[in-house]
């Protein structure tokens, strides 16, 4: 299992862009890497996935460099609605094939008016 | 995608007594999985239900504290038994989902033990 580590903490202000990068050194060569999101008395909530080079969707960005061996997670103009816990989660495919995540400590961004 | 819904979404309960959280998805799903999340702490998960057979608990957990019912594809109980004021988290549960390979999670239960 790839161990990842990542900032405890972030702090922003509306309309800046938010970039929180997660190392994972040991990353194994099928392993995906897998952002969640978390806000307060909620499940996570599944933000992006990425393999290599860059994924955009209609939240955010995942840039991964060649190596693999760590990532950056950007939300582009964060708003106060951001506020939340950021989980960056590699790999962990059981046997049987299921996929369950393993959660770290978490990225909690607070962003400020 | 998957809707999952969870009851109680709270409770308070005494020490020694059990909670059952029934945890409801709106498709058939093979495997359903239980996770613990202490205040402030990461999520830990307790155990994966397959339907028709023996949850399988990770370590740390077992069976007498938090047995786990699977009766059809849709539906899953976590029970917390016996409970102590150590047992104070939220229980959520989830389901798999794929394309990409990650999980849905639902609202989660927070129990309170005094």
């Amino acid at each position: 299992l790839a161990k990842t580590t990542q900032p405890i903490s972030m702090d922003s202000y509306e309309g800046q862009e938010v970039n929180i990068t997660c190392s994972h050194n040991n990353i194994a060569t099928n392993d995906y890497i897998t952002w969640y999101q978390q806000f307060p008395s909620q499940g996570p909530r599944f933000i992006i996935q990425g393999y290599k080079t860059k994924v955009t969707n209609e939240v955010a960005s995942l840039f991964i460099p060649a190596d693999r061996k760590s990532s950056t997670l950007s939300l582009p103009r964060v708003s106060l609605s951001d506020t939340a816990v950021y989980y960056c989660l590699v790999g962990d495919v059981r046997s049987g094939g299921s996929y369950i995540p393993t959660f770290g400590r978490g990225t909690s961004l607070i962003v400020h008016p | 995608s998957a809707v999952i819904s969870q009851k109680p979404s709270r409770d308070i309960c005494q020490r020694g007594t059990s909670l059952t959280i029934q945890c409801q998805v709106d498709s058939q799903v093979t495997m359903m999985f239980w996770y613990r999340q202490q205040p402030g702490q990461s999520l830990t998960l307790i155990a994966t239900a397959n339907q028709g057979s023996e949850a399988t608990y990770e370590s740390g957990f077992v069976i007498d504290k938090f047995p786990i019912s699977r009766p059809n594809l849709t539906f899953s109980t976590l029970t917390v038994s016996n409970m102590s004021p150590e047992d104070s988290s939220i229980y959520l549960c989830s389901v798999e989902r794929q394309g990409p390979d990650t999980q849905y999670f639902g609202p989660g239960t927070r129990l309170t033990v005094l």
